[in-house]
């Protein structure tokens, strides 16, 4: 149980396209999902905390019209890079809990996003 | 910033444990101590946490020191598969479900 995925694993577009990247809890409904990206040899940095039927909830640092999340249903994270840069070629991964916000985090398996 | 702190490499035998400290000394009274690992090119899997009491399951083992400034993760039987980025992190408390993540330590399992 407490499998969450992603979609699509990769994807190459084009600087100034935007881009939408999905996370699905398979097995159970989440209220409350994460965002993170991790560039080449460093660490998870969060970026966003998603809430299912309101507003997200940003980091410092990460702008929240370039990258737009949507917690439409208990079971779906969406976040859209828009106007995609080359800078913004990353690892994106999202994490959701069975238990909420506050139970053990499970990973999707991440998006892999090049601009060029 | 992140509350935990670990080496950033070790090396272990396959076959023989690898014992992986943290230090988490400024976590607070309620905040659960996290592990989890990174396969290269994956997203971070789950292994093991705890608060106060040292805790087993069928990957690892957790053992927290009493005054909770830090814990060490055991897998008893290290094997090439268990070659990744692991991280000890922290959740709960102010923090919510939000976990901050180190720099890890990259634990190399060799024949």
């Amino acid at each position: 149980g407490a499998v969450v995925s992603q979609h699509p694993s990769w994807v190459i577009c084009k600087s100034g396209t935007s881009v939408k990247i999905e996370c699905r809890s398979l097995d159970f409904q989440a209220t409350t999902m994460f965002w993170y990206r991790q560039f080449p040899k460093q660490s998870l940095m969060l970026m966003a905390t998603s809430n299912e039927g309101s507003k997200a909830t940003y980091e410092q640092g990460v702008e929240k019209d370039k990258f737009l999340i949507n917690h439409a249903s208990l079971t779906l994270s969406t976040l859209t890079v828009t106007s995609a840069h080359p800078e913004d070629s990353s690892f994106y991964i999202c994490s959701a809990s069975p238990q909420g916000g506050w139970g053990t985090q499970y990973f999707g398996p991440g998006t892999r996003l090049l601009v060029l | 910033d992140a509350k935990t702190t670990q080496p950033p490499s070790m090396d272990c035998a396959e076959g023989r444990a690898a014992n992986l400290p943290c230090n988490h000394s400024t976590i607070s009274g309620n905040e659960y101590v996290y592990w989890y690992r990174q396969i290269h090119s994956q997203g971070p899997q789950y292994i093991i946490h705890g608060l106060k009491n040292n805790e087993t399951n069928e990957m690892a083992s957790l053992i927290i020191t009493e005054d909770r400034k830090s814990s060490t993760l055991i897998l008893p039987h290290a094997t090439l598969r268990d070659t990744a980025v692991y991280y000890c992190t922290s959740s709960g408390g102010t923090s919510y479900g939000k976990l901050t993540f180190g720099q890890g330590t990259i634990l190399t399992v060799h024949p």
